[in-house]
């Protein structure tokens, strides 16, 4: 089983600040992809496939990497952005997802 | 406007069964893959259960392989998780997802909670 690791688990920003989530695999990831998750309500899918932002995501969100080690980056926090973020993966045969445990974005 | 709704949660004792329904509209439901992801309180997300968009295959989480069904009624844009032996590791709110790709998750449902308590 692929065990994605999330750092860091919290981080205290502010508004305009550019934030760098770092999402690490035990082993090579083929597809990963990124998740928005406010209180009470269902994620959101911000980038599939590593770096391909997703319908009607802003573009301040991107991400990158391949390999062992992706990342998302958020250029210029806005109020509306602090929530948790969770990255996904899946495996090649037989499919099976697996999400890294969340970093949690506060004020 | 897509919209997913999850119907049959509730609180349902160890070791009995619950059946969940997700109601589809705004999506190609015989084109899309669809899937079961589960999140327990104030816990992180975990998948339980994929199938593809003409049933003819289904892949499941290790944890809950001979204990849950996944299944789908194209006629009524409909998908169903069969949960039997539910235990309390099983509480969580239980959302139904669509597949992109088979590689990621592009629309959601709000989500419908099931509690294994006595």
């Amino acid at each position: 089983e692929i065990v994605l690791t999330q750092s860091p688990a919290t981080l205290s920003l502010s508004p305009g600040e550019r934030v760098t989530l770092s999402c690490r695999a035990s082993q090579i990831v083929t597809y990963l992809a990124w998740y928005q998750q406010k209180p009470g309500q269902a994620p959101r899918l911000l980038i599939y496939d590593g770096f391909n932002r997703a319908t009607g995501i802003p573009a301040r969100f991107s991400g990158s990497g391949s390999g062992t080690d992706f990342t998302l980056t958020i250029s210029s926090l806005e109020p509306e952005d602090f929530a948790v973020y969770y990255c996904q993966q899946r495996t090649n045969w037989p499919p099976e997802f697996t999400f890294g445990q969340g970093t949690k974005v506060e004020i | 406007q897509v919209q997913l709704v999850e119907s049959g949660g509730g609180v349902v004792p160890p070791g009995e069964s619950l059946r969940l329904s997700c109601e589809t509209s705004g999506i190609t439901f015989s084109f899309s893959g669809m899937h079961w992801v589960r999140q327990a309180p104030g816990k992180g997300l975990e998948w339980v259960a994929f199938i593809r968009h003409d049933g003819t295959t289904t892949f499941y989480a290790d944890f809950v392989k001979g204990r849950f069904t996944i299944s789908r009624d194209t006629s009524k844009k409909t998908l169903h998780l069969e949960m039997n032996s539910l235990s309390a590791e099983d509480t969580a709110v239980y959302y139904c997802v669509k597949d992109k790709g088979t590689t990621s998750f592009d629309y959601w449902g709000q989500g419908t909670l099931v509690t294994v308590s006595s």
